[in-house]
């Protein structure tokens, strides 16, 4: 595709609720990340595909969250049990070279 | 572990004239590079400019300049005849390449807003 695409754009969930969220990088894109960003502060590393490989998950805060990218292309960011602290904008982010990332739209997370 | 420090939360500057955020970094690698990332409203990150740390030239991408200072590990980025289109969150972000694909450090960000 042109760019990366993210769904949905906006996702309001219930504490307690599983949420999914969608990343579609650019085709052929090795490497894939997903970054954190709360209200009014900098993206946060989450976690890092290379391929479908998942070789990084430091950034991931706690079990109720996990990434899959099980073809190489598509990921998906799974939230289980959500929290009010787990409101934020969910950012996926994929790059050929690593020289330059290039940013999807995100998903913003409201959980009530 | 790097870190990424932008000290300003909030700039703005009249339309057409010059503006210049700063940013600092700690690290003890020796090959990184570093962007500056605008952040408009609609959440999309879109880079702005970027500097390989080996370089030693300032990188210019038209009005957008940065001063890269590495024994001081600054790198401020100096926007030129601001426009209100460059209204926006600006975030400083550094990436080491001392072993392969490596996730971006990313700054608190500075919002900057351009007066008409």
């Amino acid at each position: 595709g042109a760019g990366v695409s993210q769904s949905p754009r906006y996702k309001v969930a219930k504490r307690g609720q599983d949420v999914a969220l969608r990343c579609d990088p650019i085709s052929g894109h090795v490497s894939l990340f997903w970054y954190q960003q709360a209200l009014g502060q900098g993206p946060e590393f989450l976690t890092y595909f290379q391929n479908e490989a998942q070789l990084d998950k430091s950034g991931l805060p706690s079990d109720r969250f996990f990434a899959e990218r099980p073809e190489g292309s598509v990921s998906t960011l799974k939230i289980q049990r959500t929290q009010q602290e787990d409101s934020a904008v969910y950012l996926c982010a994929s790059s050929q070279t690593g020289a330059e990332a290039f940013f999807g739209q995100g998903t913003r997370l409201t959980v009530v | 572990a790097q870190t990424v420090t932008q000290s300003q939360p909030e700039m703005s500057v009249q339309e057409a004239e010059t503006v210049t955020l700063s940013c600092t970094y700690d690290t003890s690698e020796n090959n990184y590079y570093l962007f500056w990332y605008k952040q408009p409203p609609s959440r999309q990150m879109i880079l702005v400019i970027r500097q390989e740390a080996y370089k030693q030239q300032n990188a210019t991408e038209n009005r957008f300049s940065v001063n890269f200072q590495k024994a001081a590990k600054s790198f401020s980025l100096k926007i030129s005849d601001s426009q209100l289109g460059d209204t926006a969150m600006y975030f400083c972000a550094f990436i080491s390449r001392n072993s392969g694909n490596t996730p971006l450090v990313f700054g608190k960000g500075t919002r900057l807003s351009v007066i008409a």
